[in-house]
């Protein structure tokens, strides 16, 4: 499967805390993706970061990708607790735009 | 604007029953369209995508289908519920090209 991993599967930090989450993944890529979910709610799109690309910042996100090691990482910094969410990276196949891998996610929950 | 529904929001089928979820998208032309499963506390099973009207493409063989009748139309059927098939169900869209994706606020389906 090309499912991407995250890691932690869940992570517990303190408002104010950077919350740093990993994804790997196994195939060449177009694109890797992150997602937040609220619970119970359908997925929002967080940042895109291209397979030629290295680093990428979105207000408090930074995303890295490392395509030799097939992984890339969504850090949050200065957390809140409306941060709290699961968050998902997505992969998008080199060969098939089309398809969208998502992995098993990351559950943050942010404590006031 | 774009904006994609889902309906219904909840479902609570008994096993053997037949199944409809629709989707629909508003503001765009030519979306590719995806439905994924989603089973409690997990990430997304890619189920079925669509490319244009009557293009579907199957990721896992199951007794699940879907249908593209119109442009910005995706439903997802079965003939006989399975036990296995409760979880929530996204629909999503994208645009052409390596694109996110937008997705609806989801189906619950327990099948009992």
């Amino acid at each position: 499967s090309q499912q991407g991993e995250e890691d932690p599967q869940a992570l517990s930090i303190q408002e104010g805390e950077n919350a740093t989450m990993n994804c790997s993944y196994k195939t060449s890529i177009n694109n890797l993706q992150w997602y937040r979910q609220n619970s119970g709610r359908g997925l929002v799109h967080l940042i895109l970061i291209r397979s030629n690309e290295r680093e990428k910042h979105s207000g408090r996100l930074r995303v890295t990708l490392d395509t030799s090691k097939k992984s890339s990482s969504l850090l949050i910094t200065a957390s809140r607790a409306a941060d709290t969410a699961s968050y998902f990276c997505a992969t998008v196949e080199a060969d098939n735009f089309n398809k969208f891998y998502f992995g098993s996610g990351t559950k943050l929950n942010v404590k006031p | 604007s774009q904006t994609i529904h889902q309906w219904p929001a909840t479902l609570v089928q008994p096993v053997g029953s037949p199944l409809s979820l629709e989707c629909t998208v508003e503001g765009t032309s030519n979306p590719n369209l995806y439905w994924y499963r989603q089973a409690a506390g997990r990430g997304l099973q890619l189920l079925f995508y669509s490319v244009g009207i009557g293009q579907i493409s199957s990721e896992v063989p199951q007794n699940l289908s879907a249908s593209r009748p119109q442009d910005r139309q995706f439903i997802l059927s079965s003939k006989k519920l399975l036990l296995s098939d409760s979880g929530f169900y996204l629909c999503a869209w994208s645009g052409l090209g390596v694109n996110e994706q937008y997705f609806g606020p989801g189906t619950r389906l327990t099948v009992t």
